[in-house]
């Protein structure tokens, strides 16, 4: 069964400008959780979709954004860059989702490593 | 909030040593408890878990025990390889998952 798969793999902007990130699950998964990796803050939560809801969100600005369409594939969008984006943003798919998901293994891909400039 | 702690690193061993990596938690409630591991150029894969107090979680090799009474999830090995090379993350799950910094674990031959 492929994996969890995240288009592009990396990704060159620069400040102030906008991009959008894709997330396609494992089949069968419903759930999409999004990720932003850095040496500094390491991993840190940014939001979770289910059934084309999101169902819980980190504490990030609203720069940050995502969606989920009924095929579970899931986007993450970040608008007005800043330098500090810079990252790796890792989508995860599941089963199951929130308190009732907390039993389910979580599937990361391979992420998308953005520079901004 | 919930939050995880755990060893920091980088740790540096000679194949075939024991291997300890010590991780703490604070969390309401019971969660869920993870080790994942990101090898280099890749994403997080899960090594164990433990869903309940006194579970222990084995894979590969590598085990690690939730202990309630002092809020720890220490993984550990008996005789760790090269391919073992890593990051390790210690997680929690109440909800979404809190990670810990990772610890950079290279093994030398």
């Amino acid at each position: 069964k492929a994996g969890v798969t995240q288009t592009p793999r990396y990704l060159i902007k620069t400040r102030g400008q906008q991009v959008t990130l894709s997330c396609s699950p494992i089949s069968g998964h419903r759930s999409v959780s999004w990720y932003q990796q850095t040496p500094g803050q390491g991993l840190q939560f940014l939001f979770e979709y289910f059934s084309e809801t999101q169902r819980n969100k980190g504490n990030f600005p609203g720069r940050f954004s995502g969606r989920q369409f009924s095929n579970s594939r899931s986007e993450m969008n970040v608008s007005t860059l800043e330098l500090g984006d810079s990252a790796l943003y890792l989508c995860a798919s599941s089963l199951g989702y929130g308190l009732a998901g907390a039993n389910y293994e979580q599937y990361f891909g391979p992420g998308t490593r953005l520079t901004v400039t | 909030g919930d939050s995880v702690t755990q060893m920091e690193g980088p740790v540096t061993l000679s194949e075939e040593a024991f291997l300890t990596i010590n991780c703490t938690y604070t969390a309401t409630g019971y969660p869920s408890l993870f080790w994942y591991v990101q090898y280099p150029g890749e994403g997080l894969q899960l090594l164990l878990k433990a869903t309940k107090a006194d579970d222990k979680g084995s894979n590969k090799g590598f085990e690690a025990t939730y202990r309630k009474e002092t809020t720890s999830f220490h993984l550990e090995k008996g005789s760790v390889q090269v391919s073992d090379s890593a990051v390790y993350f210690c997680a929690l799950s109440s909800g979404k998952l809190v990670f810990g910094q990772g610890t950079r674990l290279t093994i030398n031959p």
